[in-house]
Formats: C-alpha cells, structure tokens, sequence
C-alpha cells in the first residue's frame, strides 16, 4: 500500500507565474486536505475535500488559489499570479471514510511540495 | 477559539538522556482527538499517536510514551533513552470536530536535537 504522493517535489517560479501541484491520497481514502507550512511553524490548514466536493475552505485561500478533486482522486491546488509571500511547503493528507474501527480522523501526509517565487 | 501551544522551541540533549515535550491546547469541543507527528529533515509528516478526549490513559510505544491529562488540557511526550535518529521537529495537533471536517490545528512544533 503506497503512501500519499506528491508532485512535484520542488517548484522554483518567478512571480506572476502560475504553478500547479498534484497530490494522489491513499487508496480508498475518501477524505483529502491542504496544508501550507512556512518555516519555523506548523502546517495551516487550506481546504477539505470529501470525494469530490470541497467541503471547507480556510480564510487562508485567496482568490489566487483554487483546488479541485475530479472524481474523487487525486486533487490539484493551483496558484496564480504567484507572490513571494506564497513561498512555503504544500502539504496533502488523507484519511479513510467513516467505517466502524477505523480511525477516520487520523491523516497520512505527503512529502510535501516546496514552492519558491523569485 | 482552538489552540495547540508548544512553548519549547527548540531542546538539545546528549544521547540516551530523556526528553518531554511539552503540549497544551485549548478548545470548546466535549469529542476531540489529539496527535504527535514528527517532522524529519525530508519533510514528510510521520503519524506517531493519537489521542481521543475520552481516553485518558498513558500510553507507551517502545521509547515512547504520552501522558494526556485533561485537567490541564495537556498531552506530553516523552521519548526515553533518546537517539540521534530521533533528531526531528516534533508536532502536537488538535482535530476539531464541530464540523465534521476534522482538520487539524498545529502547535509552532519543538525541534529536537539529539547530540551524540
């Protein structure tokens, strides 16, 4: 059983650009989240998806920022017109569906995806 | 409001010493559910325990061990006989859920150096 994946592993890109990351959850994980972590802190929250409805989006998501989960697999977090203050790790998660025995609140995270903007 | 506060930033021991990271947090919710994660130098989050609001028993896992004591809304770790691959940033987590969502609000996390 594979972890969740995340591509790519780093992105360097001027600003203004747009980027796009691509997170694949573990299998038959019905749930999905975002996380930004900049240094020296803890992850914060972005935004939550059950299937394929994004259920929670934090404050932290600007207009710049859109995340979609086609089908209920992997998901994607665009970013356009990148700023320098975007610069941070972008972290994905998942966890199981709500199943007797099964910890549904416990999230399995990627290695991340580091973003630059020159 | 939820909060997870770790107030160590950063500790340094000799190898084989014990070690407690300390963890305090606060929210309204009567069900919530409490995590450790470490952190290596890769990045990657790795699951280490969690915790629901309803079992307050200690728990020990190797090296491991975690007192969760609701009283003081803490949940403390300690790793005993410290190693240097347990050289890490370390992260409490609270799970909310009011909303069903059950993200997570982290702690600023405790960087840990195990000197050998």
């Amino acid at each position: 059983d594979t972890g969740v994946s995340q591509n790519p592993r780093h992105k360097i890109t001027k600003r203004g650009q747009n980027v796009t990351f691509r997170c694949d959850p573990i299998s038959e994980h019905n749930r999905l989240y975002w996380y930004r972590q900049t240094l020296g802190q803890g992850p914060e929250f972005l935004t939550y998806f059950q299937n394929e409805a994004q259920l929670e989006k934090s404050r932290l998501l600007s207009d710049r920022f859109s995340a979609e989960r086609p089908k209920g697999s992997f998901s994607t977090l665009e970013i356009q017109r990148t700023e320098q203050g975007d610069s941070a790790m972008y972290l994905c998660a998942s966890s199981p569906p709500s199943l007797a025995g099964v910890d549904t609140d416990t999230q399995y995270f990627g290695p991340g995806t580091r973003l630059t903007v020159l | 409001a939820q909060k997870v506060t770790q107030a160590q930033t950063e500790i340094s021991v000799v190898e084989k010493e014990d070690v407690t990271l300390d963890c305090v947090y606060e929210t309204r919710d009567t069900t919530y559910y409490l995590f450790w994660y470490k952190q290596p130098p890769s990045g990657e989050l790795v699951f280490l325990i969690r915790r629901n609001s309803f079992d307050e028993q200690n728990e020990i896992s190797g090296r491991y061990s975690w007192n969760f004591q609701k009283s003081t809304s803490s949940f403390n770790f300690t790793i005993t006989a410290s190693q240097v691959v347990d050289s890490a940033v370390y992260f409490c987590a609270l799970s909310e859920t009011t909303s069903g969502t059950y993200k997570y609000i982290f702690g600023t996390g405790t960087r840990l150096k195990v000197l050998a």
